[in-house]
């Protein structure tokens, strides 16, 4: 099983350019989240999603973007990259119910010069 | 607000036991959780706690739940090289949300 695929997974940025974190899940998960990971700090939720066509802000939300066209497809978008977004991302993905464990990706360390 | 707080390191000797703390704030947190995060890799969920229980014990792994002090600790019996990782305590305070720890890093003395 695939589980959670995040690409891609190092990236270099200028600052100011664009991209988008591709996530993808092949378990069917409603839930869908995308955190950051940064040194010294727990993870912090970036946005998430409960289904698709429906998302939500977390905790950091600005300077991203999110969209949830299908189940399985979870991209972030980084609009104008700025240093302050260099972290490493996660996405995760679960089933409703809040005793449900969440699956990781791999993450991607992304760094903006 | 909410914060949940663990120390950044932990050093135990190989077969020792260790006892990983965690704080959390928000008493309506149903489940309290440990993920493990290993070199280069997503977070692995390692046991839950309802919050109704006050202990859980899985093979090498024993869960305390203190309420009154919102006081959580994870104990690994027989610590081996292999448990040499970052251990993240988690709350739920909404069904949405995770509120997580800034992690502590297991070092597995030889």
């Amino acid at each position: 099983n695939a589980g959670v695929t995040q690409t891609p997974k190092f990236q270099v940025l200028k600052t100011g350019q664009s991209m988008t974190l591709q996530c993808a899940q092949d378990m069917n998960h409603e839930y869908m989240s995308w955190y950051r990971q940064d040194p010294g700090m727990g993870l912090r939720l970036i946005h998430y999603s409960v289904g698709a066509g429906i998302t939500d802000q977390g905790e950091v939300p600005n300077g991203y973007n999110v969209s949830r066209s299908t189940t399985e497809d979870f991209p972030l978008r980084l609009l104008s990259a700025a240093p302050s977004q260099t972290s490493v991302y996660f996405c995760a993905s679960r089933e409703p119910g809040t005793q449900q464990p969440q699956h990781f990706g791999d993450g991607t360390r992304l760094s903006i010069l | 607000g909410e914060d949940v707080e663990q120390s950044l390191f932990l050093s135990v000797r190989e077969g020792d036991s260790s006892v990983i703390n965690c704080t959390y704030t928000d008493s309506s947190s149903t489940y309290l959780y440990w993920y493990k995060q290993e070199p280069g890799a997503g977070l692995q969920l390692l046991t839950y706690i309802f919050s109704n229980m006050d202990m859980k014990q899985d093979q090498r792994l024993t869960v305390l739940l203190n309420k009154k002090d919102k006081h959580l600790s994870l104990r690994i019996a027989d610590t081996q090289t292999g448990d040499s990782a970052i251990y993240f305590c988690a709350e739920n305070p909404s069904n949405y949300q995770l509120i997580w720890g800034a992690g502590t890093k297991l070092i597995i003395k030889p």
